[in-house]
């Protein structure tokens, strides 16, 4: 595609369900990063994957969030139990390695009631 | 832990000046420096990157400088335009053994008036 693509735009669910947030990363781009923008705040770093494997997992906030990348292409994030404090942008941008330009998707609206 | 700050977190200048924005970062190790626009309710949009090698890049009327050595970049923006009415971010990269990470700073939330 021409550029980096997420689904759902938004979503709104109950708190204690568990949802799953899609990013389809620019075709060839070998790094995917996922990014958490709370009101107000600036991004904060959530996990990195080079091809399907995930080197960097440590801005995880709990056990709740899990991510996988299949194929070298589409990830998905998922939060299981959602809370309150999960409601979020969630930010998806893919890359190659070696200096180019981060590409970011629009992002997922995440609200907890 | 790599810290990037910004100034101002907020800035309304009138059409037509030209302005500067400032990005501050404590990793000496950085491999590339980016500068990003945010509109509301949108990702992010690249605007320049520069390499730890380079001191500055233009695209426009954008001017983009970097010096490693004080640990600071900037954002030159000519003659500003309401379009140009925006968040800006800039981002360091660095390389760890886990792979590279960008951390942002908080943003600039650049008010253009016409």
């Amino acid at each position: 595609g021409a550029g980096v693509s997420q689904s759902p735009s938004n979503k709104v669910t109950e708190k204690g369900k568990d949802v799953e947030l899609r990013c389809d990363p620019i075709s060839g781009h070998t790094a995917l990063y996922w990014y958490r923008q709370s009101l107000g705040q600036g991004l904060e770093f959530l996990i990195y994957f080079q091809g399907n494997s995930a080197p960097d997992k440590s801005g995880l906030p709990s056990d709740r969030f899990s991510a996988e990348r299949t194929g070298g292409s589409v990830s998905t994030l998922t939060i299981q139990r959602t809370q309150q404090e999960d409601s979020a942008v969630y930010l998806c941008a893919s890359t190659n390695p070696g200096g180019s330009p981060l590409h970011f998707g629009n992002g997922t609206r995440l609200t907890v009631t | 832990k790599q810290e990037v700050t910004q100034i101002p977190a907020a800035l309304s200048v009138p059409e037509g000046e030209n302005l500067v924005l400032n990005c501050s970062f404590t990793d000496s190790a950085i491999y590339n420096l980016q500068w990003f626009r945010q509109d509301p309710g949108k990702g992010l949009t690249s605007l320049l990157l520069i390499q730890s090698s380079q001191r500055e890049q233009t695209s426009g009327r954008l001017n983009a400088s970097l010096d490693k050595s004080s640990g600071r970049s900037t954002l030159y923006i000519a003659a500003s335009q309401p379009g140009d009415s925006a968040t800006y971010l800039c981002a360091e990269t660095s390389f760890s053994t886990s792979g590279s990470r960008l951390t942002f700073g908080e943003g600039t939330q650049l008010t253009v008036n016409p």
